[in-house]
């Protein structure tokens, strides 16, 4: 099992491109989510899945927005990028007991 | 709303003494709590996760936490710490494992002073 797999590792963007941030697990479970992670602030939940088809809100939602088409992927969309948006960003799997956390995708935007 | 704070950003202790890290949470429910690791420039590990139970729980690594409701903490120990064990701790809390997420706190500095 290769786990959580994000992609890509390093991201540079301008302002106001669009990205997709990939996500994907092959352990079959059935919740997902997306955090961001910055200094002094711990992480923070973006957006979560419970199931295929069924997206919600996190925390931090404004400027991403998700779909789950498949119980396997969960990208995460940053439809026009902000200096604000600069983070590490970290998707996890759960099957209802732990979440596994992906190696993350560290994003610049300039 | 739920809530997770870790009252101490960095904490400094001696390679062979002994460690505590303070989490302190707020949850409407019966929580899942969490401690995870992360090394610098690395990802998440899970030392050791609460459910229900013994309030005591023993994770990787030789760490420990313990559970205490009515003091709604669950605080991170291990008896001697080596140098290896310097990085950022974070506990988490949520329901149902993470189902919906979970909050986490800000996190705590680990130095390991030789």
């Amino acid at each position: 099992n290769a786990g959580v797999t994000q992609t890509p590792k390093f991201q540079v963007l301008k302002t106001g491109q669009s990205m997709t941030l990939q996500c994907a697990q092959d352990m079959n479970h059935e919740y997902m989510s997306w955090y961001r992670q910055d200094p002094g602030m711990g992480l923070r939940l973006i957006h979560y899945s419970v199931g295929a088809g069924i997206t919600d809100q996190g925390e931090v939602p404004n400027g991403y927005n998700v779909s789950r088409s498949t119980t396997e992927d969960f990208p995460l969309r940053l439809l026009s990028a902000a200096p604000s948006q600069t983070s590490v960003y970290f998707c996890a799997s759960s099957a209802g007991s732990e979440q596994y956390f992906g190696p993350g995708t560290r994003l610049t935007v300039t | 709303a739920q809530s997770v704070t870790q009252p101490d950003i960095h904490i400094t202790v001696s390679e062979g003494a002994s460690l505590e890290l303070r989490c302190n949470y707020s949850y409407g429910a019966t929580p899942y709590l969490f401690w995870y690791v992360q090394s610098p420039g690395q990802g998440l590990q899970l030392l050791l996760k609460y459910f229900s139970g013994d309030t005591l729980v023993q994770g990787i690594k030789g760490f420990e936490a313990e559970f205490k409701r009515s003091q709604s903490s669950f605080n991170l120990r291990k008896p001697s710490v080596h140098w290896s064990d310097a990085a950022e701790y974070f506990c988490a809390v949520g329901a149902r494992g993470g189902a919906d997420g979970l909050t986490f706190g800000k996190g705590t500095h680990l130095i390991i002073q030789p």
